[in-house]
């Protein structure tokens, strides 16, 4: 079946810009993860959805950053007013159940100049 | 926050040697995840090895933990080229099924 996708797979834009980062979780995965991997890094949690729950938004690093996730399924994260320190792969992950492992996406690789 | 450490953080190998990591962790876990990320893209999931689990094997893939010294290990047998990758551990402490992952370990296995 078809796995986690994301789009765009690569996204260079100008200080100051405003990006969106789109993520297709599997079908029926109910929990969807966003992390930021910064080059030669681990991942970073930024936010955390769980079905209809309130979504864990501790991890994100700014007022800047937001995700929305509609309908269960597909997410949204969003970055206003980029700065060259938000440029990271920016990875997407999905998981059918409370416990066990994530599916993640192939990411995508953001580049603020 | 981050809490699982890789050491070492880099391995180079020959082709059909082993290849062992090492990570450790701070606080109580429900279980542990290791990873593998190719060309710095999207992570694949290896193996899982619970809090009440001391070894598991999967493939040509062996994991041990360790719950009183915080740590485990992932040994790679025979490894091959294709092996060649970033080997990430995380750990999930069952509370808000979030995972905190270390920084990661890059092996070179060489043909």
């Amino acid at each position: 079946g078809a796995g986690v996708s994301q789009s765009p797979s690569n996204k260079v834009t100008e200080k100051g810009k405003d990006v969106e980062l789109r993520c297709d979780p599997i079908s029926g995965h109910t929990a969807l993860y966003w992390y930021r991997q910064s080059l030669g890094q681990g991942l970073e949690f930024l936010i955390y959805f769980q079905g209809n729950s309130a979504p864990d938004k501790s991890g994100l690093p700014s007022d800047r950053f937001s995700a929305e996730r509609t309908g269960g399924s597909v997410s949204t994260l969003t970055i206003q007013r980029t700065q060259q320190e938000d440029s990271a792969v920016y990875l997407c992950a999905s998981k059918p159940r409370l416990e066990g492992e994530q599916y993640f996406g192939p990411g995508t690789r953001l580049t603020v100049t | 926050s981050q809490q699982g450490e890789e050491d070492p953080q880099a391995l180079s190998i020959q082709e059909g040697e082993n290849a062992t990591m090492n990570c450790s962790y701070k606080t109580s876990i429900n279980n542990l995840q290791w990873y593998r990320q190719n060309s710095g893209r999207g992570l694949v999931h290896l193996i899982l090895i619970r809090s009440n689990e001391r070894e598991k094997h999967s493939g040509r893939l062996r994991v041990t933990l360790d719950t009183s010294k915080k740590s485990s290990s992932l040994l790679i047998t025979a490894s091959r080229a294709a092996d060649t990758a970033s080997y990430f551990c995380a750990t999930d402490n069952g509370g808000n099924n979030r995972l905190a992952f270390g920084k990661g370990n890059q092996v070179v296995v060489i043909p």
